[in-house]
């Protein structure tokens, strides 16, 4: 079953503006990862966030997470029009299958 | 460096049909993946193979089969097509292996082949 839902669904903002996404996810993570899809492609990595770490940044991208709530935060600052895409949040238990567990995603567009 | 290649890009199969799909990388990683994107989903977890020579059932396993067939490629079998396989297929890959469970790498991932089962 899928384990994080993204909020909100869809997000539009002018170009310029900061966007939040935020993800839940439902069982211990060893750590979470949020990645980009533009349409018709496949996913691109952004960031990745250690169970041990409450924030880290990387260029205009900036992730929090809060184990205690079993949320993440993604917040691009100074978007651009070249932001426009999906974004999904993914997270490893470190259990027994390899794989990442991905959210449902917030599509994101940026209107110029 | 190619990174993550997959074919086709696109298939139309026929309900009963069986295929293929290719996907290979040139990064000497050691687990690949494959999962499935369905409309206004995330995607789901098919099989991954943690090192050569191994492979295991993800999330959703039911319909399909694998192969490690070296380090480069992972092939994903559809024996039998049915309608509800329709869906975007994506393959990844990670530096990770099987001694290195403990942290999942970044993942990276394969353009994709869309799939529709008629």
């Amino acid at each position: 079953s899928q384990q994080g839902e993204e909020d909100p669904q869809a997000l539009s903002i002018q170009e310029g503006e900061n966007a939040t996404m935020n993800c839940s996810y439902k069982t211990s993570i060893n750590n979470l990862q949020w990645y980009r899809q533009n349409s018709g492609r496949g996913l691109v990595h952004l960031i990745l966030i250690r169970s041990n770490e409450r924030e880290k940044h990387s260029g205009r991208l900036r992730v929090t997470l809060d184990t205690s709530k079993k949320s993440s935060s993604l917040l691009i600052t100074a978007s651009r029009a070249a932001d426009t895409a999906s974004y999904f949040c993914a997270s490893y238990s470190g259990g027994g299958a390899d794989g990442l567990t991905f959210g449902k995603g917030t599509h994101l567009i940026i209107q110029p | 460096n190619a990174g993550v290649t997959q074919t086709p890009k696109f298939q139309v199969l026929k309900t009963g049909q069986s295929m293929t799909l290719q996907c290979a990388q040139d990064m000497n990683h050691n687990s690949m993946y494959w999962y499935r994107q369905d409309p206004g989903m995330g995607l789901r977890l098919i099989y991954y193979s943690a090192s050569e020579g191994t492979t295991d059932k993800g999330e959703v396993p039911n319909g399909y089969n694998v192969s490690r067939l070296n380090k480069r490629e992972f092939s994903l079998r559809l024996e039998s097509a049915a309608p509800s396989q329709t869906s975007v297929y994506f393959c990844a890959s990670t530096r990770r292996g099987v001694s290195d469970r403990v942290v999942a790498d970044t993942q990276y991932f394969g353009p994709g082949t869309r799939l529709t089962v008629l």
